[in-house]
């Protein structure tokens, strides 16, 4: 079965750091989304992206955040200056058409030091 | 705004008996609905999903929910729990429609016990 991936699983940055995590969503999937859970809490929705474009983010998506497409297969998730509060599970996820649901991937642990 | 309440925390079970994990959702309509299971270190798994028809929906690993919409619930139950069930539940709702996003309950974290 198709599944989302994500590159790297861990990664420790220094505060103030640029981070840039990524994703390869299912092939024929058309959406695309990041999310976040800090330890302990629920899973947040960040930011969802269609058509080469961001059609939905939530207040947390700041201008510290950015998402891009650079190519036909990978969807990153890029932090400028990380914050202590960025530490997380950042997951991405990818659907297809209509009313398909969304599959995730197993994510990647932001330590922020 | 759309919101999800997962009442428990945390539940333990012994091996073999039934399971029933609690979800109630706000929306002004009706919602899509899904539960997904996170096991330690792993990603969210879909176990079930229910968009509209028939309100009691089966899903894979044997579980099933039901829709209730007169008591804005979406509970998840297995007449049998197996120990490698032992993991975090989490229901979700989004917005009818794709590419929508998803708006998660805080998850109840299961424990099996042999």
């Amino acid at each position: 079965e198709p599944e989302v991936t994500q590159t790297p699983s861990h990664q420790v940055t220094q505060m103030g750091q640029e981070v840039i995590l990524r994703c390869v969503p299912i092939s024929n999937h058309l959406y695309f989304y990041w999310y976040r859970q800090i330890l302990g809490q629920k899973v947040e929705f960040l930011v969802s992206f269609y058509n080469n474009e961001i059609s939905e983010k939530s207040e947390i998506f700041d201008d510290q955040f950015s998402v891009e497409r650079p190519d036909g297969s990978n969807f990153t998730l890029k932090i400028r200056s990380t914050k202590l509060e960025d530490s997380a599970m950042y997951f991405c996820a990818s659907s297809d058409e209509g009313i398909q649901p969304q599959h995730f991937g197993d994510g990647t642990r932001l330590s922020i030091l | 705004a759309q919101s999800v309440t997962q009442p428990d925390i945390h539940i333990t079970v012994s091996e073999g008996a039934s399971l029933e994990l609690r979800c109630n959702y706000s929306y002004g309509a009706t919602p899509y609905l899904f539960w997904y299971v996170q096991s330690p270190g792993q990603g969210l798994q879909l176990l079930l999903k229910y968009f509209s028809g028939d309100t009691l929906v089966q899903g894979i690993k044997g579980f099933e929910a039901e829709f209730k919409r007169s008591q804005s619930s979406f509970n998840l139950r297995k007449p049998s729990v197996h120990w490698s069930d032992a993991a975090e539940y989490f229901c979700a709702v989004g917005r009818p429609g794709g590419g929508n996003k998803l708006t998660f309950g805080t998850g109840t974290q299961l424990k099996v016990e042999l």
